[in-house]
């Protein structure tokens, strides 16, 4: 089955230190992907996308995210982290024409350390 | 300004009892989307709209109910079959309504059942 992982649920870094959150897919072909970012209590905020073309995607806040088909992984990276960074974050992708909607990984916490 | 509205912010519900939760979106959308979010699970999908008057069940619609009759406004009714409906539920909307387009999320209801 189609399916989307993030294998770490939560993650500790220092500010000004860089980041990277793993997500993997598994589909046969490719699928479009998604990061949304999550503060508490609130909706989700995309913060980018991937549907083709340039496997090295800019988003928004300073973040970015690189699609591997070799090893089916979309990593969010960010250089520098900020406090505001902190939150939860989802990876996400459509896989299944059959279902028509978006498959979420369950989500990995961020804290970012004075 | 376009958005998606959500209300209400919280809910509060006694055991055996129906409750409705609204949401709404101007941005001339076609694709409606409810998810369920538990802590260390994710979003987990209930029923989504791809257009008026049609819905499908997700992974998770046993205890729920919705309707599309305008295009705009995708209510979620939470019944008393629904056995833990204590969660934080999303609600999103999509251009595209073959279910590959980028989503956008309102800013949640908090359901707790007393």
């Amino acid at each position: 089955a189609q399916s989307v992982t993030q294998p770490d649920i939560h993650i500790t870094v220092s500010e000004g230190a860089s980041l990277e959150l793993r997500c993997n897919y598994s589909y046969g072909a490719t699928p479009y992907l998604f990061w949304y970012v999550q503060s508490p209590g609130q909706g989700l905020q995309l913060l980018l996308k991937y549907f083709s073309g340039d496997t090295l995607v800019q988003g928004i806040k300073g973040f970015e995210a690189e699609f591997k088909r070799s090893q089916s992984s979309f990593n969010l990276r960010k250089p520098s982290v900020h406090w505001s960074d902190a939150a939860e974050y989802f990876c996400a992708g459509y896989m299944d024409t059959g279902r028509r909607a978006l498959t979420f990984g369950s989500g990995t916490r961020l804290q970012v350390q004075p | 300004d376009g958005g998606i509205t959500q209300s209400p912010k919280y809910l509060f519900r006694k055991e055996g009892q129906n409750v409705t939760l609204s949401c709404e979106q101007n941005l001339n959308h076609d694709a409606m989307y409810w998810y369920r979010q538990d802590p260390g699970q994710g979003l987990r999908l209930i029923y989504y709209s791809q257009i008026v008057n049609d819905f499908q069940k997700g992974d998770i619609a046993e205890g729920y109910s919705v309707s599309r009759e305008k295009k705009e406004s995708f209510p979620l009714t939470v019944t008393s079959a629904q056995k833990n409906p204590t969660a934080f539920y999303l609600c999103a909307s999509s251009r595209a309504s073959d279910g590959k387009g980028t989503q956008y999320f309102g800013p949640g209801t908090r359901l707790t059942v007393l």
